[in-house]
């Protein structure tokens, strides 16, 4: 079974231009969820998908976040216009629906974008 | 704003040295408490899903415990190897939701 994979692993970019981080959940994953790790703090929540409909979004830091997730499938993450403070390491996680609390996350390996 | 703390937030222990770490977290609307393993460049590994007050679970030299009333977990390592330094981090599920702890960066010397 392949695991969640994350694209690009690294990217680059500079103040105000865009950037769109996808994820590809395990096959299956009703569950998906965008976490943001800022260098030195903890691993914060951006979003959750049930399928494709947005669960919870009140971790989204502001409108230049837009998260999709078409068909229930895999997720994209842009940043529009790219602000210094939104470099750090973006996870994507995914689980399936099961009994609650019983059911284990997936971690893909994270973009770590770096604004400049 | 659900608070998940980790103590201690770095340790640095001998090789064969046993250790433990904590995890504390809200005691209401408690559904489960996850232990997960973060080496660096990897993306972090489930360790443990604990849902019952007083549970215990174990794998291999790594062990957990629960406390579901106070709001509590334990992350015991016995006989620390060097391929056990990373960060451990532990989060709170609710709903279908999980918060996440800062972390616990552990340094095995050899």
């Amino acid at each position: 079974e392949a695991g969640v994979t994350q694209f690009p692993s690294h990217s680059v970019i500079e103040k105000g231009q865009t950037v769109t981080l996808r994820c590809d959940p395990i096959s299956g994953h009703d569950n998906l969820y965008w976490y943001r790790r800022v260098m030195g703090k903890e691993i914060k929540f951006l979003l959750h998908f049930v399928k494709e409909s947005k669960q919870d979004e009140s971790g989204m830091p502001n409108n230049r976040f837009l998260a999709e997730r078409t068909g229930g499938t895999y997720s994209t993450l842009k940043v529009q216009p790219a602000e210094l403070e939104d470099s750090g390491v973006y996870f994507c996680a995914s689980s399936r629906t099961g009994p609650l609390g019983n059911t284990e996350a997936f971690f893909g390996q994270g973009t770590r974008l770096t604004v400049v | 704003i659900l608070n998940v703390e980790q103590s201690p937030q770095s340790l640095h222990v001998q090789e064969g040295d046993s250790t433990n770490f904590t995890c504390s977290f809200p005691s209401s609307n408690f559904y489960a408490l996850h232990w997960y393993r973060w080496e660096t460049a990897k993306s972090p590994e489930a360790l443990f899903v604990m849902t019952l007050n007083g549970d215990e679970k174990k794998k291999g030299r790594i062990s957990a415990t629960l406390n579901t009333k106070e709001g509590y977990s334990y992350l015991y390592i016995k006989g620390s190897q060097p391929e056990d330094s990373a960060t451990y981090l532990c989060a709170f599920m609710t709903g279908n939701q999980f918060y996440f702890g800062t972390g616990t960066s552990l340094t095995v010397i050899p």
